[in-house]
Formats: C-alpha cells, sequence, structure tokens
C-alpha cells in the first residue's frame, strides 16, 4: 500500500514559468513533510520541508503548501531556471523521521530553455 | 566535508555472491538509513538504525542483513545475491528530522 502517491510522473515547463508537483498521503500520524531534489548520479538533496502546524512554507523560489484537512502537499518553483532540472520526491515521516522516510515515487522535472 | 559517504559506488555481482556495502557518516549523527532505489519506485527503506548496536526492518528487508557496530558506520549486507536485488542503493543518516544522503551505490546481479 503506498501511503504517499506523487504526481506528476515527468513534467515540462518552459523557462520562467511556474512548475507544480503534488503529493497526497495516507496516515494522519505523518508530522513532517520534506521534499528532496536528486541530480542523475547523486543522492536526493533537502529542498525545502513543513510541518502540518503551518498552511505554506517558502525558501526563495520554492514554495510548499499544506493542506492538513485534505491530506496533499505541493511543490511550487516559480521562475523555473534549466538548473532546477532533476528529479523531485516528496516525503513524508513521523515524529522527526528516526523510523525513516516514505517516499514518493517521483516527478522528472525539465525546464526548457 | 564528507558528510555521507558510501563505498564501493559501482559493483557487480553473479546470482548467489555475497557482498558488504559500506555507509560512513562523519556528522555524529544518531540515525542511520538504508534505501533502494528502482525506476519508478521511489525510495524504499530497507533497514535503519536508530544508534550504535540496534538496527530495525523497514518496508523491503527480506533478502538484506545489517549491522551498526560503531556509531559512525552502517553496514548492508547481501548474504546470496538475486537479480531482483540489482539496484541502487542509498544510506542517509540523521540528527532528528531532515536525513542526509550519500551518492549512492549501483549494484547489478548477473
Amino acid at each position: 500500500q503506498q501511503q504517499v502517491k506523487q504526481s506528476p510522473q515527468s513534467l515540462i515547463v518552459q523557462k520562467g514559468g511556474i512548475s507544480i508537483i503534488n503529493c497526497a498521503y495516507e496516515n494522519t500520524a505523518f508530522d513532517y513533510f520534506p521534499w528532496y531534489q536528486q541530480f542523475p548520479g547523486k543522492g536526493p538533496a533537502l529542498l525545502i520541508a513543513i510541518r502540518p502546524d503551518v498552511s505554506e512554507k517558502k525558501e526563495g523560489r520554492f514554495t510548499i503548501s499544506f493542506n492538513k484537512s485534505a491530506k496533499q502537499f505541493s511543490l511550487h518553483i516559480m521562475d523555473s531556471q534549466p538548473g532546477d532540472s532533476a528529479t523531485y520526491f516528496c516525503a513524508a515521516t513521523i515524529d522527526g523521521g528516526a523510523d525513516g522516510l516514505t517516499f514518493g515515487k517521483g516527478t522528472h522535472l525539465i525546464i526548457q530553455p | 566535508n564528507a558528510g555521507v559517504t558510501q563505498t564501493p559506488k559501482f559493483r557487480v555481482l553473479k546470482t548467489g555472491q555475497s557482498m558488504t556495502l559500506l555507509c560512513a557518516q562523519d556528522m555524529n549523527h544518531e540515525y542511520m538509513y538504508w534505501y533502494r532505489q528502482d525506476p519508478g519506485m521511489g525510495l524504499r527503506l530497507i533497514h535503519y538504525s536508530v544508534g550504535e548496536g540496534t538496527t530495525a526492518k523497514g518496508e523491503v528487508p527480506d533478502g538484506y542483513n545489517v549491522s551498526r557496530l560503531k556509531k559512525q558506520n552502517f553496514l548492508l549486507g547481501l548474504e546470496s545475491a538475486a537479480p531482483s536485488q540489482t539496484s541502487v542503493y542509498f544510506c542517509a543518516s540523521s540528527l532528528r528530522g531532515p536525513q542526509h544522503f550519500g551518492d549512492g551505490t549501483r549494484l547489478s546481479i548477473l
């Protein structure tokens, strides 16, 4: 049973546009929701994270929107750049992640110049 | 500033062979994790450890064993490799919250 569902599987956005990736979770005990960015041949790197006590968190061009009642959260990349082309994973965990992260299946993002 | 280091980076095994993947972290983190990444599947947790001398099973533990004899090291063993274990293996560590990942070990089982 997949506990974190991520969409779309792939996404093509023009340079300067907004990239939006969505995730939905099932386990209401999850209380930490990070997004990871992965480039080919590298490990995932933490991009931004949110806890369910806030509805939005912004860091530079990256914003997480969180809807606790709908059990959904999304990543918005404003003014998307070719350097943002990567695979993005949403994840969720309980109580600081001691038991490990549950990942979505990933979104392959391509920013066209 | 090494962070999380995985060795080896690449390995090809024959079915039935055994091997050990090594993960080392220099951040004094308590928690360490092993994940596998397969195309279209995201990352799935194999085993994890919340401290030296402790280990626990994750989502996909079958066919793997782990040991955490020292706080900075977390070993993943394959006793009898199978083609289904062909994957990219990632180690991660954390103090609490954000996990820091290594760059992976690409393992092929023929």
